[in-house]
């Protein structure tokens, strides 16, 4: 167990619908980095928070946002959903000051 | 941003056999390099990393180097096992910034 919990584990919406992903990191751990793996594929680098303020923004869709909140914990907000979107997503954290980073379960999306 | 690519996509050995993959980064800033592995289905899970004031770095089995002038570093697996056979990333970040990676070598360690 990394520490990093993600809700939910799965989740299956229809197209054109709008979800929310929940990250908690380790306790303490500052950062958090959002990533979309699909199937088979890489670790697509989607955006990061440091102390609840945005860092750095990677191949986010205009349909995602994202935010931290005070507690650290962070949401991925995903709409007007496309099937391919279907996709899982991490969350990973990692300290301030230190760099190892520790992912998730992920959260299984399906777009029917 | 920092772009990361990683060679082979795929690499299949022999039981005992070493391992290489190879991992070439853009942004002369970054300078902490961590090697995950994602094992069917389960979340990636950090094996070694390396910062940037060292050439090479060794736990047991796994070795990782880094050659800073050529912006390259590299994983090496010895003696491999059949558990070893999983997704492995290399990733290259600035140390409190977005981390890459790098597309992934998906390895088959044969008995």
């Amino acid at each position: 167990d990394s520490g990093v919990t993600q809700t939910p584990k799965h989740l299956i919406t229809a197209t054109g619908q709008r979800v929310t992903l929940r990250c908690s990191p380790r306790s303490g751990d500052l950062s958090v980095y959002w990533y979309q793996q699909s199937l088979d594929q890489g670790l697509q680098f989607l955006i990061q928070y440091y102390n609840g303020e945005e860092r750095a923004k990677g191949n986010i869709l205009e349909r995602f946002s994202a935010q931290q909140f005070p507690d650290l914990h962070s949401e991925l907000n995903l709409s007007s959903l496309e099937l391919g979107d279907s996709a899982l997503y991490f969350c990973a954290s990692s300290p301030g000051g230190t760099a190892e980073a520790f992912f998730g379960q992920g959260t299984r999306l399906t777009v029917v | 941003g920092e772009n990361v690519e990683q060679h082979p996509s795929t690499l299949s050995v022999q039981e005992g056999d070493s391992a290489v993959i190879k991992c070439t980064y853009s942004d002369s800033a970054s300078n902490y390099f961590p090697w995950y592995k994602q094992e069917l289905g389960k979340r990636p899970q950090l094996i070694i990393d390396i910062r940037s004031n060292v050439g090479e770095k060794k736990d047991q089995r796994i070795a990782v180097t880094l050659n800073k002038t050529a912006k390259h570093f590299s994983l090496h697996i010895t003696e491999t096992q059949p558990e070893d056979s999983a997704v492995y990333f290399c990733a290259a970040s600035i140390i409190n910034n977005d981390m890459r990676f790098g597309a992934g070598t998906r390895l088959t360690v044969k008995p």
